[in-house]
């Protein structure tokens, strides 16, 4: 089975701190993904990546940044926190389908 | 822009009954569809999936319905237990398979025992 493995379950973090969010796969997948979730709102894109050193905008980019510097690890953001960041993050990883991982639950205070 | 919706944010059904979870979907290019079962504290997991080529696709307890026409994605669950208990989502993809994905807002289904 795919594993998509995302480094920490619960974060808070200060505004104004940098964050950073690592997500490893381990099937060889071209295509990762970030998103965010929000009661109400669903999933949301924020960057994705369809190879090494690739990366393209998702439908919600703003205040964040991504790095794909290997092929297994795609690497979310904050470049300095706000509270309106408080969310839910996933990574997904794809070949043909989406794997998850557990996700990262991020609190800004 | 092109958007998943679902018309139900919540579904309770009594266990054993069969659930049904509706999707719209506004982009008629779309041709590979997935539903999504999360768990609370999980992230999302693969249900079913189907492409645009078919109307009906059957997995174990779950069936997806795909009316083109109507640009209608359905979900039916089977003899529906309390694990099944979860929010679903649906989601559509336009082009490259493993690409972007555009999820629908989610529908919480509750299992009364």
């Amino acid at each position: 089975d795919v594993k998509v493995t995302q480094s920490s379950r619960y974060l808070v973090k200060r505004t104004g701190e940098k964050v950073f969010l690592e997500c490893v796969q381990d099937m060889d997948h071209e295509n990762m993904f970030w998103y965010r979730q929000d009661p109400g709102l669903g999933l949301r894109l924020i960057y994705f990546s369809y190879d090494v050193k690739m990366k393209e905008k998702g439908d919600i980019p703003e205040g964040y940044s991504v790095s794909r510097e290997k092929k297994e690890r795609f690497s979310l953001i904050l470049e300095s926190a706000s509270t309106n960041q408080t969310s839910m993050y996933l990574c997904a990883s794809a070949k043909y389908g989406y794997t998850f991982g557990s996700g990262t639950r991020l609190t800004v205070v | 822009g092109e958007s998943v919706g679902l018309h139900l944010p919540t579904l309770s059904v009594q266990e054993g009954d069969n659930s049904i979870i509706n999707c719209a979907y506004s982009n008629s290019a779309s041709d590979y569809f997935i539903w999504y079962k999360q768990e609370s504290g999980k992230g999302p997991q693969f249900i079913i999936d189907i492409r645009s080529n078919m109307d009906k696709r059957q997995g174990q307890r779950v069936t997806v319905l795909l009316n083109k026409t109507v640009k209608h994605l359905s979900l039916q669950i089977a003899a529906t237990q309390p694990g099944d208990s979860a929010v679903y989502f649906c989601a559509e993809n336009v082009g490259n398979q493993g690409g972007k994905l555009i999820f629908g807002q989610g529908t919480e289904l509750s299992v009364k025992p």
